[in-house]
């Protein structure tokens, strides 16, 4: 089946600080979504991006679905960007399962 | 607040006891699917719904477990018989159609915890 994985696996960043999160799926897909698991445990929905690029606040994604990959940036972090990030994906074959990554750990310092 | 709703937000059962988790989707979604997540991992799909019908429950652990979606009311997770293993999040989504070229909107979850 389809594999999906993300990097870095964990993150430590300076208040204020750039990020890039990265997603590889091993075969296409036909959506991508981003979500970001908060110290509280809610998953919070932060993109559907199945292809370009979309932005919202510091936040903006790209995914290029013909190279199998999707990119999250966050700038000028801040420390309630801290928790982990996963991109899901449905392979083409599967529809709907969503297939999730491992996830990258972010931890933002004051 | 229109999103999917999931309840409790924690439960705790003891070893042998039965849980049951419900879910109700967002307003205008009858497609539903429960993930679970166990700890320091990613999410991993179970099982898919619709209305009265189970329509994929290949991620979902043979014994032990089942899952319903009736015409009326929230879907269940039920889980017999708990396990120490059994301690995880669950997480529940829904979509308004069954295809892939839409986004899944997920609840906050259940967290289950096994004495």
């Amino acid at each position: 089946g389809i594999q999906v994985e993300q990097s870095p696996p964990d993150l430590i960043l300076q208040e204020g600080a750039n990020s890039t999160l990265r997603c590889n799926f091993s075969d296409s897909v036909n959506n991508l979504q981003w979500f970001h698991q908060n110290p509280w445990g809610q998953l919070i929905n932060l993109f559907y991006i199945p292809s370009g690029t979309k932005q919202n606040g510091r936040l903006s994604a790209t995914t290029v679905a013909t190279e199998r990959y999707s990119l999250l940036y966050i700038s000028s972090s801040q420390t309630t960007d801290s928790g982990v990030y996963f991109c899901a994906a449905p392979p083409v074959s599967g529809t709907y399962k969503y297939i999730f990554g491992t996830g990258t750990r972010l931890k933002v310092l004051a | 607040n229109a999103g999917v709703m999931q309840n409790p937000r924690h439960l705790v059962r003891r070893r042998g006891q039965e849980a049951r988790l419900r879910c109700s989707p967002m307003k205008g979604h009858s497609h539903v699917y429960w993930y679970r997540q166990l700890p320091e991992e990613g999410l991993k799909f179970m099982v898919y719904l619709q209305k009265e019908n189970i329509i994929d429950e290949s991620g979902m652990p043979k014994e032990r477990f089942s899952a319903e979606f009736p015409k009326e009311g929230p879907s269940i997770l039920r889980i017999q018989q708990v396990v120490r293993g059994d301690s995880a999040a669950y997480f529940c989504a829904s979509s308004p159609f069954g295809t892939a070229n839409q986004p899944q909107h997920f609840g906050d979850g259940t967290r289950l915890s096994i004495l």
